[in-house]
């Protein structure tokens, strides 16, 4: 079964620094997103993205934020000065459809911030 | 925007009772309404979804009900098993296609 993979599965960072999260959606899929979970909280929407623009993105995703699909495949989330709140699972997420056809979402990066 | 509310926070019953999980939603417009299990370390799966043209849908154990009216939707797992024991994630398709996920529901199924 087709799955969206991310890595890496871990990142330990120091406060400040900038952190790249890498995704490959599923290779048919026209929508993609990120999300994060904070430890023992619920999964919240970060930026969902179409067309190779940002199609929506809530109140957490700030300027501190960026999101690019560099070759096709590939779908990263940049963090450009990291900041000890970031810690986080972050989830990948693709849909083939508009927008709710195909949901799947990846098995995540452990990001800490130290 | 969409918030969606989930009930209870956890949940524990015996093996091969019933279990029943709650959400409400708020945007009336929202269309599509997926139930997703995570276990622990790991990101979230599928397990049901459901649109708003219908009212009830079933997977084997596992049910859905939506009340289009009331904006609540429900899971049901039937004849619970030990590895059913998950937190369990309701949500709410927003307006572009951005799951507005409820706080989930920690089950525990006891042997």
């Amino acid at each position: 079964e087709p799955e969206v993979t991310q890595t890496p599965s871990h990142q330990v960072t120091q406060m400040g620094q900038e952190v790249i999260l890498r995704c490959v959606p599923i290779s048919n899929h026209l929508y993609f997103y990120w999300y994060r979970q904070i430890l023992g909280q619920k999964v919240e929407f970060l930026v969902s993205f179409y067309n190779n623009e940002i199609s929506e993105k809530s109140e957490i995703f700030d300027d501190q934020f960026s999101v690019e699909r560099p070759d096709g495949s590939n779908f990263t989330l940049k963090i450009r000065s990291t900041k000890l709140e970031d810690s986080a699972m972050y989830f990948c997420a693709s849909s083939e459809g508009s927008p709710n056809y195909g949901y799947t979402f990846g098995s995540g990066t452990r990001l800490t911030v130290v | 925007g969409e918030n969606v509310e989930q009930h209870p926070s956890t949940l524990s019953v015996q093996e091969g009772d019933s279990a029943v999980i709650k959400c409400t939603y708020s945007d009336s417009a929202s269309n599509y309404f997926p139930w997703y299990k995570q276990e622990l370390g790991k990101g979230p799966q599928l397990i049901i979804d459901i649109r708003s043209n219908v009212g009830e849908k079933k997977d084997q154990r596992i049910a859905v009900t939506l009340n289009k009216t009331a904006k609540h939707f429900s899971l049901h797992i039937t004849e619970t098993q030990p590895e059913d024991s998950a937190v369990y994630f309701c949500a709410g398709a927003g307006s572009q296609g951005n799951l507005i996920f409820g706080k989930g529901t920690k089950l525990s199924v006891k042997p």
